[in-house]
């Protein structure tokens, strides 16, 4: 199994670009998590799924859309790029909502802004 | 609001000696803690968790973690580093909403440097 996987590893936009993000699982898992990393403020959730067909807000949505069109695949849209989202964004995935269940991880991708 | 401190922003320790890093949170029920690491380029991996049970976890490559209650604390320690330890560390707790599912709260990170 490849776990998470997530397309591109890096990209350079400039400024009003729009690009998407594919994160793809194989682990039928049914929730899916966006996170972006920035230096010194650990990971933040911007979008999460809890299901094929349903998407939700998390804690830094602006600027950001998703899809969860097929259960394998939650895709993160950014549609006028700005600076601010130079960051790295990390997709996860979980089997469950239990508070104890693991997300799996997957190796991110770093995205700047010029 | 739920919230994740790592005192430590970079720690360094030399090959074989004994390691702890500190995350202490902030959560109102009995938490669901982790600590994962991050190596350079790399996504997150697990390396332990608590949600009941003993309060000493095990975890994967000789890790473990003390969840004391009392303290609001989950340190995490190691008896003998070795050099493929360099990474960044991160504290998270699990939080469960309606809002947000399975929300995972992170602290900021500890980046640990081996010197040999």
């Amino acid at each position: 199994n490849a776990g998470v996987t997530q397309t591109p590893k890096f990209r350079v936009l400039k400024t009003g670009q729009s690009m998407t993000l594919l994160c793809a699982q194989d682990m039928n898992h049914e929730y899916m998590y966006w996170y972006r990393q920035d230096p010194g403020m650990g990971l933040r959730l911007i979008h999460y799924s809890v299901g094929e067909g349903t998407t939700a807000k998390g804690e830094v949505p602006d600027g950001y859309n998703v899809s969860r069109l097929k259960k394998q695949n939650f895709l993160l849209g950014l549609e006028s790029a700005a600076p601010s989202q130079t960051s790295v964004y990390f997709c996860a995935s979980s089997y469950s909502l239990r508070g104890g269940n693991e997300q799996f991880f997957g190796p991110g991708t770093r995205l700047t802004v010029l | 609001a739920q919230s994740v401190t790592q005192p430590d922003i970079h720690i360094t320790v030399s090959e074989g000696a004994s390691l702890e890093l500190r995350c202490n949170y902030s959560y109102g029920a009995t938490p669901y803690l982790f600590w994962y690491v991050q190596s350079p380029g790399q996504g997150l991996q697990l390396l332990l968790k608590y949600f009941s049970g003993d309060t000493l976890v095990q975890g994967i490559k000789g890790f473990e973690a003390e969840f004391k209650r009392s303290q609001s604390s989950f340190n995490l320690r190691k008896p003998s580093v070795h050099w493929s330890d360099a990474a960044e560390y991160f504290c998270a707790v699990g939080e469960i909403s309606m809002e947000y599912g399975n929300k995972l709260v992170f602290g900021a990170g500890t980046i640990l440097r081996v010197k040999s």
